[in-house]
């Protein structure tokens, strides 16, 4: 059981915005701004699209964009187009002693 | 570019051990942390534990720990994941991923290697 939780789907039409939460707690999401957002079409290596909260990498899209409020990070992807959908993971860095649930159990974002 | 590139894809036996390799390159190795991170079929991403090329210190993820060994070979540039005691359950997609900022941001990642258990 990861400890970032995220819902397991959501959908939009083109065009559309969609949010996807990631929820920890003061531990990790809530006590450090190192939260990062993956994108994974099948068969491929997940690709970095968000860092540091709300941090896009060069060449990522200003459609995808990041936040976090108290335990809950959030990632928002607005003007949604086919190629968006794919599989998306929270990670955060963590003072757990474990190190365990680094990434959230993934949410499958189906576009209409 | 930086390049991380993973060993092929192994077959085996439940109690059998598998090493898997990823070399990198187009970057200093070891001026970056590197994650294992596996992904069962149909399952989401597990992260395994993470080795610092420099010092070849390392941090398992407790599930793993006992099982999993991470090393590094600087002279190749080349780091490695064993996993012992192999059982069913350890078939996945085993991926190699270079860690940006030493505070788990992950910017590469390796192609992935599917190592598939099964008697």
């Amino acid at each position: 059981q990861s400890a970032l939780t995220q819902p397991a789907s959501v959908s939009g039409s083109p065009g559309q915005s969609i949010t996807i939460s990631c929820t920890g707690t003061s531990s990790d999401v809530g006590g450090y701004n190192y939260v990062s957002w993956y994108q994974q079409h099948p068969g491929k290596a997940p690709k970095l699209m968000i860092y540091e909260v709300s941090n896009r990498p060069s060449g990522v899209s200003n459609r995808f964009s990041g936040s976090k409020s108290g335990n809950t990070a959030s990632l928002t992807i607005s003007g949604l187009q086919a190629e968006d959908e794919a599989d998306y993971y929270c990670s955060s860095y963590t003072s757990s002693s474990t190190l365990e649930g680094v990434f959230g159990g993934g949410t499958k974002l189906t576009v209409l | 570019q930086v390049q991380l590139v993973q060993s092929g894809a192994e077959v085996k036996k439940p109690g059998a051990s598998v090493k898997v390799s990823c070399k990198a390159s187009g970057y200093t190795f070891t001026g970056y942390y590197m994650h294992w991170v596996r992904q069962a079929p149909g399952q989401g991403l597990e992260w395994m534990g993470w080795i610092n090329p420099n010092s070849g210190g390392t941090n398992y993820a407790q599930k793993f720990q006992g099982r999993v060994t991470m090393t590094r070979d600087t002279s190749i540039s080349t780091a490695y994941m064993e996993l012992s005691r192999l059982r069913s359950d350890d078939t996945a997609v085993y991926y190699c991923a270079r860690d940006w900022t030493a505070m788990v941001t992950i910017d590469y990642w390796g192609q992935g290697t599917l190592v598939t258990v099964s008697s």
